[in-house]
């Protein structure tokens, strides 16, 4: 069982759509970092989340922790194909320092 | 650019065999992590050096080891190479602190033969 459990583990739609991307534990955790990776590249890092109920936003890209700090979400309004990726979330527990627990992952593909 | 600097991009070399791993992180960070990903695990936790010290351990097998330099790059070790060591092995560095992000190297893809 995942610590970070991430859905959907794929997705794929037109341009100009919203989508959301969720992150879920029953653990709490310190922080949370979402990344996006592009093939043949390490993750680049996006937006900390450090406190519970926290909204960040990066141009297109929503990014919300959870009151309790043990999920996340990623909102993408209008989905460009420069988007398209694998988002990953990454959070450090309470109990184990900074290390990253990572989520599976998003596969997003958008259609032209 | 993350700052961060992994040397080789890609190294091929056959089971039973040593290679090391080597990580540049960014200027002024002390915090050294090494990641693990492959397709069937993710990207998973290997160790973590703060200022030439281990700080924490994860799934590393003994067959693996670390360590960090004065000169704050670091270095992974892995030894007696099995086919299913075949990953790729990321470095990421920080400033150090539990809420700090982590900047991520573009990785070392090592095929095992």
């Amino acid at each position: 069982t995942q610590l970070l459990e991430q859905s959907p583990q794929f997705l794929s739609i037109q341009e100009g759509e919203n989508l959301t991307v969720y992150c879920n534990s029953s653990s709490v955790f310190s922080s949370l970092q979402w990344y996006r990776q592009e093939p043949g590249e390490g993750p680049v890092l996006l937006v900390t989340v450090v406190t519970g109920g926290e909204v960040k936003k990066l141009k297109r890209l929503t990014f919300q922790f959870g009151d309790a700090r043990k999920d996340s979400s990623l909102h993408i309004t209008a989905a460009q194909p420069g988007d398209t990726g694998l988002y990953l979330c990454a959070g450090a527990l309470e109990t184990s320092g900074s290390r990253l627990t990572f989520g599976e992952g998003t596969q997003l593909t958008v259609n032209p | 650019d993350s700052g961060v600097t992994q040397t080789p991009k890609h190294l091929i070399t056959a089971t039973g065999q040593r290679v090391t791993l080597r990580c540049s992180p960014r200027s002024g960070d002390l915090s050294v992590y090494w990641y693990q990903q492959s397709l069937d695990q993710g990207l998973q936790f290997l160790i973590h050096y703060y200022n030439g010290e281990e700080r924490a351990k994860g799934n590393i097998l003994e067959r693996f080891s670390a360590q960090q330099f004065p000169d704050l790059h670091s270095e992974l070790n892995l030894s007696s190479l099995e086919l299913g060591d075949s990953a790729l092995y990321f470095c990421a560095s920080s400033s150090g602190g539990i809420a700090q992000p982590q900047h991520f190297g573009d990785g070392t893809r090592l095929s095992i033969l």
